[in-house]
């Protein structure tokens, strides 16, 4: 079925290690971006990128970096995990002007960091 | 400084009676909303939405409410099922001006319970 993916759903991390959240949609969505959510916090951006090769920061970016090399791949990286990126992360997309629809979510990677 | 404000973390009612579930925004140059129904170990998925030129929205059981000047829009859900039970968020963009290139502003969520 057509929709976002992301893997892996469940990974736990030591303090300081890497790693990459994959996002994968075939929908030919210009648009795609990253929240991660926290108990009472919501849904918070963390990056963006309107097409390939173009990417930006949300509210919380700090720790993540990503990169859009093609239309369908948005990862996000974590460098150096901190116990504070325990959270559930969710890759969403959209057309670029996604009008009345808003955006279509994966079914989120839930992340602990040790 | 929460742009998006949903200050009823919880809600409980009874299957058949209507789900009102409430949202106020700060930032005036929002000029699209839109409401998300999230269930556990899933992604939010897009329920209705509104846009600033309009004060109602209708689908189905679902209706949005928008009044502007008050800063307040509120989603009601009649007749209420044990379906419905899920978190809601309630989001905002400024698509029309672009100022976030129409990155959704999130509030915190509303977990609505409907017993049966």
């Amino acid at each position: 079925n057509a929709g976002v993916t992301q893997t892996p759903k469940f990974q736990v991390l030591k303090t300081g290690q890497s790693m990459t959240l994959q996002c994968a949609q075939d929908m030919n969505h210009e648009y795609m971006s990253w929240y991660r959510q926290d108990p009472g916090m919501g849904l918070r951006l963390i990056h963006y990128s309107v097409g390939a090769g173009i990417t930006d920061q949300g509210e919380v970016p700090n720790g993540y970096n990503v990169s859009r090399s093609t239309t369908e791949d948005f990862p996000l990286r974590l460098l150096s995990a901190a116990p504070s990126q325990t959270s559930v992360y969710f890759c969403a997309s959209s057309p670029f002007f996604w009008g009345a629809d808003g955006y279509t979510f994966g079914s989120g990677t839930r992340l602990t960091v040790v | 400084d929460q742009q998006v404000k949903q200050n009823s973390p919880s809600l409980s009612v009874q299957e058949g009676r209507i789900s009102i579930l409430n949202c106020d925004y700060t930032n005036s140059m929002f000029d699209y909303f839109l409401w998300y129904k999230k269930y556990p170990a899933e992604g939010p998925t897009f329920l209705i939405s509104i846009s600033s030129i309009k004060d109602k929205n209708e689908d189905g059981r679902f209706t949005v409410f928008l009044n502007k000047s008050a800063k307040h829009l509120s989603l009601h859900i009649v007749p209420s099922q044990p379906g419905d039970s899920a978190v809601y968020f309630c989001a905002a963009s400024d698509l029309l001006y672009g100022g976030s290139q129409g990155n959704l502003i999130f509030g915190k969520g509303t977990k609505l319970s409907v017993k049966p």
